[in-house]
């Protein structure tokens, strides 16, 4: 079974710095791309950041760039979102998702997810 | 950035009704349309992949189409484990950007 799990979230304040993990079991983790995709509370589903199996190729949404930086340890099963320089309006429930492996890319297998607040 | 536009927003209907909700792309993204649909303090979940394809597992009442710039989402008699809020997604190109949503609630 494909399991997805996040850890990481917590309040922090205003400028402050979160690094969420994303374990992976049951799939070979290191053929898969994996993507961070955020909700805030309320509020509908944003894309946030994508890096390749290999970890050659990364993306940013606009709203994360210079800040937030992906990053994966296939011998460990798992992917990474370092958080710096931290606003209010990052506040959310966080998920890692996984991209099938297809020429249409899709996220097949998501994490429960974690929240993370931004709050002084 | 592809902006994707959901409608309606939110819709009430019955057990058995048919419901289709619809998705546009700001420009062309061929087939390259998910659909997810998200209950209440739970992760999203894939239903429909490339526009048309059912997801493994998922029941044979839902079912996508279209190309291009427009697509929808059918679900042919609802369910009470239907009522849940549907994201279409383009994958066409990054930022793979989503709808705002379409909550299905019980008329």
């Amino acid at each position: 079974e494909v399991q997805l799990v996040e850890s990481g979230g917590t309040l922090v304040q205003p400028g402050g710095s979160l690094r969420l993990s994303c374990g992976a079991s049951g799939f070979t983790f290191s053929s898969h791309s994996m993507n961070w995709v955020r909700q805030a509370p309320g509020k509908g589903l944003e894309w946030i950041s994508y890096i390749s199996s290999t970890t050659a190729t990364v993306y940013y949404a606009d709203s994360v760039k210079g800040r937030f930086t992906i990053s994966r340890d296939n011998a460990k099963n798992s992917v990474y979102l370092q958080m710096n320089s931290l606003r209010v309006e990052d506040t959310a429930v966080y998920y890692c998702a996984r991209d099938a492996m297809t020429t249409i890319p899709r996220f097949d297998s998501w994490g429960q997810g974690t929240l993370v607040t931004v709050s002084s | 950035d592809i902006q994707m536009t959901q409608s309606p927003s939110s819709l009430s209907a019955s057990v058995g009704d048919r419901v289709t909700i619809t998705c546009r792309a700001s420009q062309s993204i061929n087939n390259y349309l998910n659909w997810y649909q998200q209950k209440p303090g739970k992760a999203p979940q894939l239903l429909i992949y490339a526009a048309s394809s059912l997801q493994s597992g998922v029941p044979s009442r839902f079912s996508g189409s279209g190309s291009g710039t427009f697509f929808t989402l059918t679900i042919s008699s609802l369910q009470v484990e239907d009522f849940a809020t549907y994201f279409c997604q383009q994958s066409y190109r990054a930022p793979r950007t989503f709808g705002q949503g379409s909550k299905v609630e019980i008329k």
